[in-house]
């Protein structure tokens, strides 16, 4: 099965400065990863997500890359702000694209706690 | 939009006692919706796969006797946990996939709110 593997488990970054969280994969046939964040006692959050065919995506402050061949993919936050603060997790699953078939249950993994000092 | 209800969101019980955990897709349907665990500080881990009409698809490890899913209609799936024990307690959150397609061509993963499941 798959396998993801996330670090740092945690990362301080100051305010305004830019947070990178790095994840890897193990299943060459995933090709859907997506990027959520959760606070304490939340829900996690859809922030960000990245299929195969596509090497880099970007929303505002947000992005993501992806390379395939290393099997790694990047979070990447930038001018960062107090209310960034929370747990973020990649995940990875396959899918289906364009086929009207989803993806498949998500592996994530184990989590970032990103901390914004002010 | 993309609003996924799960009720109860805490639940403390005695051991051996059953409980239903529901999981609603509020404004969108959903043939296919997902059940995780999360112990405190760690990762999600998903338990089963849930699909509308259909027995639901167990991960390894994952009891499916002890864990009853239905997915009865395409907005509602439920989790039932039978004869819970203290190893049981845990915090259960449901996902939803959406079947409208997004512009990037993918069908997100919606998540509800979760249940904290406690057994004495």
């Amino acid at each position: 099965g798959e396998n993801v593997e996330q670090h740092p488990s945690t990362l301080s970054v100051q305010e305004g400065d830019s947070a990178v969280i790095k994840c890897t994969y193990s299943d060459s046939a995933s090709n859907y990863f997506p990027w959520y964040k959760q606070e304490l006692g939340k829900r996690p959050q859809l922030i960000i997500d990245i299929r195969s065919n596509v090497g880099e995506k970007k929303d505002q402050r947000i992005a993501v890359t992806l390379n395939k061949t290393a099997k790694h993919f990047s979070l990447h936050i930038t001018e960062t702000q107090p209310e960034d603060s929370a747990v973020y997790f990649c995940a990875a699953s396959f899918s289906l694209m364009y086929s009207g078939g989803g993806a498949d249950g998500l592996t994530f993994g184990k989590g970032t706690h990103l901390i914004i000092q002010p | 939009g993309a609003v996924v209800s799960q009720h109860p969101s805490w639940v403390i019980c005695k051991s051996g006692t059953s409980v239903k955990i529901e999981c609603r897709s509020l404004d969108f349907q959903a043939t296919t919706m997902f059940w995780y665990r999360q112990f405190p500080k760690q990762s999600l881990m998903l338990m089963a796969t849930s699909n509308e009409g259909s027995k639901a698809t167990y991960e390894q490890g994952v009891e499916k006797d002890k864990f009853l899913i239905n997915h009865a209609s395409l907005t509602l799936s439920t989790l039932t946990v039978t004869s819970a024990h203290p190893e049981d307690s845990s915090f259960y959150i449901c996902s939803a996939r959406d079947l409208v397609v997004t512009e990037g061509g993918n069908q997100p993963q919606h998540f509800g709110d979760g249940t904290r499941l406690s057994i004495l």
